[in-house]
């Protein structure tokens, strides 16, 4: 079946444009998450959603960073006012479940890269 | 708080080598423990995992052992061939953790076999 699909693969924009980056979780799967993985801090958790909950946000580096996920589905990861920083590959993933030992299946990202 | 300490690379072996990627966590709860594996050019998938002491994750020849008393998930393989060549991700989960299950990961180990 279909994994976790991201859009677009790469990305490149100017420093202080917005960026949208898109993700199609596995049908049927509640939980989303998004990570960020860059050379210098390695894979960090950005934001999770479960099923209609509200997200936990816990991990947004700042309030540039925000993210939607519609209709228990598909999901926006919105960077606004980009930085030179914020430049890495953007991961998706989903679960069936939220439950700790459940395995999350990951997209293949999206590179964005800030000039 | 929560953490993944994995031993720094990069790892070179030859081919039929022995393989050991250290693993240690330091977590308040009681965490499942993951080995994710990243081949060039693709995403990141599920190699193994344990979701309680003792439990021995284990997949295409890879085996961890989760051990509570020394808090660590050492990946071990006994015969290392040039298709494992990949950077491999130890992380946990937590149900303590506030994000619900989000994974926290180590820095990545990059595994190199020559043949």
């Amino acid at each position: 079946g279909a994994g976790v699909s991201q859009s677009p693969s790469n990305k490149v924009t100017e420093k202080g444009k917005d960026v949208e980056l898109r993700c199609d979780p596995i049908s049927g799967h509640t939980a989303l998450y998004w990570y960020r993985q860059s050379l210098g801090q390695g894979l960090e958790f950005l934001i999770y959603f479960q099923g209609n909950s509200a997200p936990d946000k816990s991990g947004l580096p700042s309030d540039r960073f925000s993210a939607e996920r519609t209709g228990g589905s598909v999901s926006t990861l919105t960077i606004q006012r980009t930085q030179q920083e914020d430049s890495a590959v953007y991961l998706c993933a989903s679960s069936p479940t939220s439950g700790r030992g459940h395995e999350q299946y990951f997209g293949p990202g999206t590179r964005l890269t800030v000039t | 708080g929560n953490s993944v300490t994995q031993m720094e690379g990069p790892v070179t072996l030859s081919e039929e080598a022995f393989l050991t990627i250290n693993c240690t966590y330091t977590a308040t709860g009681y965490p499942s423990l993951f080995w994710y594996v990243q081949y060039p050019g693709e995403g990141l998938q599920l190699l193994l995992k344990a979701t309680k002491a003792d439990d021995k994750g284990s997949n295409k020849g890879f085996e961890a052992t989760y051990r509570k008393e020394t808090t660590s998930f050492h990946l071990e393989k006994g015969s290392v061939q040039v298709s494992d060549s990949a950077v491999y991700f130890c992380a946990l989960s937590d149900r303590d953790y506030q994000a619900g299950t989000a994974l926290i990961f180590g820095k990545g180990t990059t595994l190199s076999v020559s043949s």
